[in-house]
């Protein structure tokens, strides 16, 4: 299975939307986490169940999707939302490729 | 408060072993559901994950990787342990523990907490 996230870079004005786009080679279901990963930090899990927020992610941050298409949609950029964001599958077996490539937010 | 904290050697030689240890707090491993897995991310490309342990002794592995690793626990110590034999230069990058709240059918799972991580070179 072949997760791919477009686009590769993002660039929005704050307090506009971003959005997101990651795609499964074959369905995952809802079967889907969104990660934020800022420079020299871990990831950080913002999504799991294509639309569930994490524990103490801001209401800004949203998922949405099944199968094969899903987004993550940031409702209103801040600055502190720069950052590479990460989709990973976890349906499939044997459990490999399960991040996308990435896409690096930009404030414009 | 759920923490937790790789270590082990920042340089290793091409063909030697890697034992990283992952010390947690904040769980036990004890309970249904929880987890803990590793993760790795060479510079500049994203994250992989390469393994995982349930808290009932349930093993998972990267393909790819699976006849180099070996992960374990030691709950009574509260720590995970991945070895990873013959590393080559490919195996660079920043391996990361982290926590999986959750038993997933698949082969993997997401985490929702994890090690700051620790850069591993493998070099001559």
């Amino acid at each position: 299975i072949v997760m791919t996230q477009s686009p590769a870079t993002l660039s929005v004005f704050p307090g506009e939307r971003a959005t997101l786009s990651c795609r499964a080679s074959q369905s995952i279901t809802t079967n889907l986490a969104w990660y934020q990963q800022k420079p020299g930090h871990a990831p950080r899990l913002l999504i799991f169940a294509a639309s569930t927020r994490a524990a103490g992610i801001p209401a800004r941050f949203s998922g949405s999707g099944s199968g094969t298409e899903f987004t993550l949609t940031i409702s209103s950029l801040q600055s502190e939302d720069v950052a590479v964001y990460y989709c990973q599958q976890y349906i499939k077996r044997p459990p490999e490729r399960t991040f996308g490539q990435g896409t690096r937010v930009e404030i414009k | 408060q759920i923490t937790l904290k790789e270590s082990g050697p920042t340089l290793v030689k091409p063909t030697q072993t890697l034992t990283l240890t992952c010390t947690f707090s904040g769980f036990s491993l004890t309970y249904g559901g929880e987890g803990v897995a590793w993760f790795r991310q060479p510079p500049g490309k994203a994250p992989e994950w390469i393994a995982l342990i349930y808290w009932n002794d349930e093993k998972r592995y990267s393909p790819s990787l699976q006849t180099r690793l070996t992960i374990t626990k030691d709950t009574s110590k509260k720590q995970v342990v991945l070895t990873m034999i013959n590393m080559d230069p490919m195996d660079t990058g920043t391996y990361f523990c982290a926590h999986t709240p959750v038993y997933c059918s698949g082969g993997s799972c997401y985490s929702d907490y994890w090690g700051q991580g620790t850069l591993v070179t493998v070099s001559s």
